[in-house]
């Protein structure tokens, strides 16, 4: 049963473009994140939020930008992508403290040409 | 910091075979560690995790092991299937932070 929900499923794009992905999670929980994963399946945390407060800004280009209009919402916005971003964007959402899993969406794939 | 580590890239097996996924550990204190499955085109899914309050977590014939000596969390599985092929992670997450450490992944395939 998905309880994280992200769109597009699959976006295709010119260098240079601006692009924005969005997740919505149903589960009540109050943390969010965002991960990129490489072609080899690496999994690199990139943001978290807790309650619509930023509190994990890994060092990720200045292009990335995380919005969160409330704890169940987090979209990532990419100012003006590059080949390096294609990739699988995966968000998550946890209830810290909760036995502390992470419930993951399906991902939105991203492929820069 | 924190650091997980799984040595192998990628396992490949045939079906009834014995499962073995190496993890070890490195944090200051005693986390909680969990074993996610990334089947294809699916974000990864907690598959079981264990706190210090119990040493073993099983689920749909997996079991890991929590060895604070060692500081391991190896994943294994009786005789695998063709369905069990997939990624995983090995991860842990420490009290009240809000960052996960996720090791590099383990990508395994079996063969019918």
């Amino acid at each position: 049963e998905t309880a994280v929900f992200q769109t597009p499923n699959y976006h295709v794009t010119q260098v240079g473009n601006e692009v924005s992905f969005n997740c919505k999670q149903t589960l009540g929980h109050d943390t969010m994140y965002w991960y990129k994963q490489d072609s080899k399946k690496l999994l690199k945390i990139m943001f978290s939020y807790n309650n619509k407060q930023l509190i994990v800004n890994e060092t990720v280009p200045r292009r990335f930008s995380p919005q969160s209009s409330d704890k169940a919402h987090l979209n990532l916005r990419i100012k003006s992508v590059e080949p390096e971003d294609s990739a699988v964007y995966l968000c998550a959402s946890r209830r810290l403290g909760e036995g502390d899993t992470q419930y993951f969406g399906p991902g939105t794939r991203l492929l820069v040409l | 910091g924190d650091s997980v580590t799984q040595k192998q890239g990628q396992v490949t097996l045939s079906e009834d075979d014995f499962l073995f996924i190496n993890c070890t550990y490195s944090t200051t204190t005693y986390p909680t560690l969990f074993w996610y499955v990334q089947y294809p085109g699916q974000g990864p899914q907690l598959l079981l995790k264990v706190t210090t309050a119990n040493n073993k977590g099983i689920s749909r014939g997996f079991e890991a092991t929590y060895d604070k000596g060692t500081t391991s969390f190896h994943l294994q599985k009786a005789s695998v299937q063709e369905s069990d092929s997939a990624v995983y992670f090995c991860a842990l997450v420490e009290g009240g932070n809000y960052k996960p450490t996720f090791g590099k992944g383990t990508s395994l395939v079996v063969h019918p």
